[in-house]
C-alpha cells in the first residue's frame, strides 16, 4: 500500500490563481481530512469527509472547496489564492476499527502565494 | 476551550535523558494518537492507543482513560529524536480529531 499520497510538494501561486491540491489513499478509509498549518501553529481542519459524496466544513474552509467523488480521492481547491493561504497542507484519512482509528498522514504541500 | 491539553510546550534535553511528555483531555474517546513530526517533515503515527500501554524501541506511550490522560515517554534520548510531538484524539461522538498544540523537543548532543 502506498498509504496517502498528496501532491505536489511545492507550490508558489500569485495572488488569485487557483489550483488544486491532490490527495489519494489506497487503504479504503471513509475518512479524509485536509489540515493546513502555519508556521509554528498547531494543525487546522479546513474539510474533511466521512465517505464518497459527504463532505463538511473544519475550522478555516474559507476560501477552499473540496469533493469526494470516490472513497480514493479527496482534492482540495484553492479558489483566487490569496497570501493568506500560504501554509504547509496535510491530506489525511482514518480508518475506524474496534481498537480505534488509525491516522495517516501525507507528505504535505507546501504553499507560496505571492 | 481546548479539548486537548498537552505540556510542555518546549523542551530541551540533554542527549540520554528520559523524557515524558503529557497529554490531558476532557472529552470521552476510542483512542488516542501520538504523532510526530521533524523540521520541516511530515506528520507520522508513533502510536495509537486505547488503553494500557505500548512501546516501540525507545518511545513508551501510556494511557489512562478513566483519568483522561496519556504520557509519551522517550527513554535515552537522542538528538534525532528532535521533533514536535503531537497528541490527537477523536472524541466518541465526534468526525473530527482534536490536535494538542504539540511538545517541540530539541534533544541537545
Amino acid at each position: 500500500n502506498a498509504g496517502v499520497t498528496q501532491t505536489p510538494k511545492f507550490r508558489i501561486l500569485k495572488i488569485g490563481q487557483s489550483m488544486t491540491l491532490q490527495c489519494a489513499q489506497d487503504m479504503n478509509h471513509n475518512y479524509m481530512y485536509w489540515y493546513r498549518q502555519d508556521p509554528g501553529m498547531g494543525l487546522k481542519l479546513i474539510y474533511y469527509s466521512v465517505g464518497a459524496g459527504i463532505t463538511d466544513k473544519g475550522e478555516v474552509p474559507n476560501g477552499y472547496n473540496v469533493s469526494r467523488s470516490t472513497t480514493e480521492d479527496f482534492p482540495l481547491r484553492l479558489e483566487l489564492a490569496a497570501p493568506s493561504q500560504t501554509s504547509v497542507y496535510f491530506c489525511a484519512s482514518s480508518d475506524f476499527r474496534a481498537e480505534g482509528e488509525k491516522l495517516f498522514f501525507g507528505s504535505g504541500t507546501q504553499l507560496s502565494v505571492l | 476551550k481546548n479539548e486537548v491539553e498537552q505540556s510542555p510546550q518546549n523542551l530541551t534535553a540533554q542527549e540520554g535523558e528520559f523524557i515524558t511528555i503529557n497529554c490531558s483531555y476532557s472529552v470521552g474517546i476510542s483512542a488516542l494518537h501520538w504523532l510526530q513530526q521533524h523540521p520541516g517533515g511530515g506528520i507520522v503515527s508513533l502510536f495509537m492507543l486505547s488503553s494500557g500501554k505500548k512501546k516501540h524501541g525507545r518511545l513508551i506511550a501510556t494511557i489512562n482513560i478513566q483519568e483522561k490522560h496519556s504520557s509519551l515517554h522517550i527513554t535515552a534520548s537522542h538528538p534525532r529524536d528532535s521533533a514536535v510531538y503531537i497528541c490527537a484524539l477523536m472524541p466518541n461522538t465526534g468526525n473530527q480529531f482534536y490536535f494538542g498544540t504539540g511538545t517541540s523537543l530539541t534533544v541537545i548532543p
